[in-house]
């Protein structure tokens, strides 16, 4: 069955770097845009960025430019999304997202179950 | 950027109607999809694309959209029913996803 399968849970210092996996699996992984969505404590879901696993291009929120790199590896069917300089607000969750049918208006139709990212000194 | 706007909260009996409204400009000319979120799991698609349901998801569940506002309802209100509620849309402007400020819905 279609699945998302998010790395596990991550405590950062402040200023650090931190790299989240979501192995998928179950379809095709050139057919759809894979989305990055975050959640602080409490708070709503914050659209992060997007690639599409064939090309390899991406589309970053302007709040994450410059701070946030996504990639994919193809072989593994697996997308990672790099945080750097990290800082207390970025405690969230962290969610990666499929399309539901390969386009950039599409509703986000299966997530993976999160990862969560503390940062505390 | 595009923002979209929910109301706070929204409070409603077992059996009776809750609706939802999600607030943005022109809204009515973009497909906008909607989110369940219970607590400590991810967001579930209960509609999209205005007002298609996924597989799977309860005809009580339906939604519209027109002018500046979307809507989603949810007839004959379940306890299982009570969650946070999220629009979002894709906005061609920025070419960025935007999510809605959420809705939290209780079943008194």
């Amino acid at each position: 069955q279609v699945q998302l399968e998010q790395s596990g849970a991550e405590v950062r210092k402040p200023g650090a770097s931190v790299n989240i996996s979501c192995k998928t699996s179950g379809f095709g992984f050139s057919d759809h845009y894979m989305h990055w969505v975050r959640q602080a404590p409490g708070q709503g879901l914050e659209w992060m960025g997007l690639i599409h696993p064939k090309s390899g291009d991406t589309n970053t929120a302007q709040k994450f430019q410059g701070r946030v790199t996504m990639t994919r590896a193809t072989s593994v069917n697996t997308i990672y999304m790099e945080m750097s300089s990290l800082t207390s607000d970025d405690t969230a969750m962290y969610f990666c997202a499929r399309d539901f049918y390969g386009d950039y208006s599409a509703a986000f139709a299966i997530w993976g179950h999160g990862t969560m990212v503390a940062v505390s000194s | 950027s595009y923002v979209l706007t929910q109301p706070p909260s929204v409070s409603v009996a077992p059996g009776q109607t809750a609706t939802i409204t999600c607030g943005g400009n022109n809204l009515g000319t973009q497909s906008v999809h909607w989110y369940q979120q219970k607590p400590g799991q991810a967001p579930l698609l209960v509609v999209f694309d205005d007002s298609a349901r996924p597989s799977g998801i309860p005809e009580r569940f339906s939604g519209s959209n027109s002018g500046h506002t979307a809507t989603l309802t949810v007839s004959r209100v379940e306890v299982g029913d009570e969650a946070d509620y999220y629009c979002h849309v894709w906005d061609s402007s920025s070419d960025h996803q935007v999510f809605g400020t959420g809705t939290r819905v209780t079943v008194l």
